[in-house]
């Protein structure tokens, strides 16, 4: 079974312009989360959506946003990019809906903003 | 809210040496545990999670954790490092798992280095 896709791997961007990330899930899951992974930072929760509801959202502006499709794949768009947020954007799928369920994590959009 | 501390944010072992990683979580509900891998340019792969049930939990590549209730830890410990074992380890807990659905809070990582 394939694991979870992320594209693009590699992005770069310059201050105010927008950008969107896409995640496939491993097949047959249905929860879709997002992680920003920062030097400063570290791990933070973006949002998580399941079965094409938002069903928790992270401490981040109104800048990020994301969406789920019936396919269950996800994308995550940032719009007026600063440079604060260059980071690593990982996708994670589950199964199901719930913390008991293990998260599989894809290897990441790294995204650059000059 | 749940958080987690991870003490130490470098270690270093010899190979063969045993690696002991600290974990210490907050929570007001029983919680969920995980242990994370990441090597390089890479997404996060799971070592090994505690739901309910034993305390001491076993993972993949020879990795264990135990869950102690009393003490708000759950170390990850492995009894021969490997050079391969060299990555960035996190700690995470599941946010009330009842309510939160698959919210991850992570520690702050703790960047393992096995010397020859």
């Amino acid at each position: 079974k394939a694991g979870v896709t992320q594209t693009p791997r590699y992005l770069i961007k310059t201050r105010g312009q927008q950008v969107t990330l896409s995640c496939s899930p491993i097949s047959g899951h249905r929860s879709v989360s997002w992680y920003q992974q920062t030097p400063g930072q570290g791990l933070q929760f973006l949002f998580e959506y399941f079965s094409e509801t938002q069903r928790n959202k992270g401490n981040f502006p109104g800048r990020f946003s994301g969406r789920q499709f019936s396919n269950s794949r996800s994308e995550m768009n940032v719009s007026t990019l600063e440079l604060g947020d260059s980071a690593l954007y990982l996708c994670a799928s589950s199964l199901e809906w719930g913390g008991r369920n293990e998260q599989f994590f894809g290897p990441g959009t790294r995204l650059t903003v000059l | 809210a749940q958080s987690v501390t991870q003490l130490g944010s470098h270690v270093s072992v010899s190979e063969g040496a045993l690696v002991l990683l600290r974990c210490n979580y907050s929570s007001s509900v029983p919680p969920y545990l995980f242990w994370y891998v990441q090597y390089p340019n890479q997404g996060l792969q799971l070592l090994l999670k505690y739901t309910t049930g034993a305390t001491l939990v076993k993972g993949i590549n020879g990795f264990e954790a135990e869950f102690k209730k009393s003490e708000t830890s759950f170390h990850l410990t492995k009894p021969s490092a490997h050079m391969s074992d060299a990555a960035e380890y996190f700690c995470a807990v599941s946010d009330d798992p009842l309510t939160s659905g698959s919210r991850l809070t992570f520690g702050e990582g703790t960047q393992l280095t096995v010397n020859p």
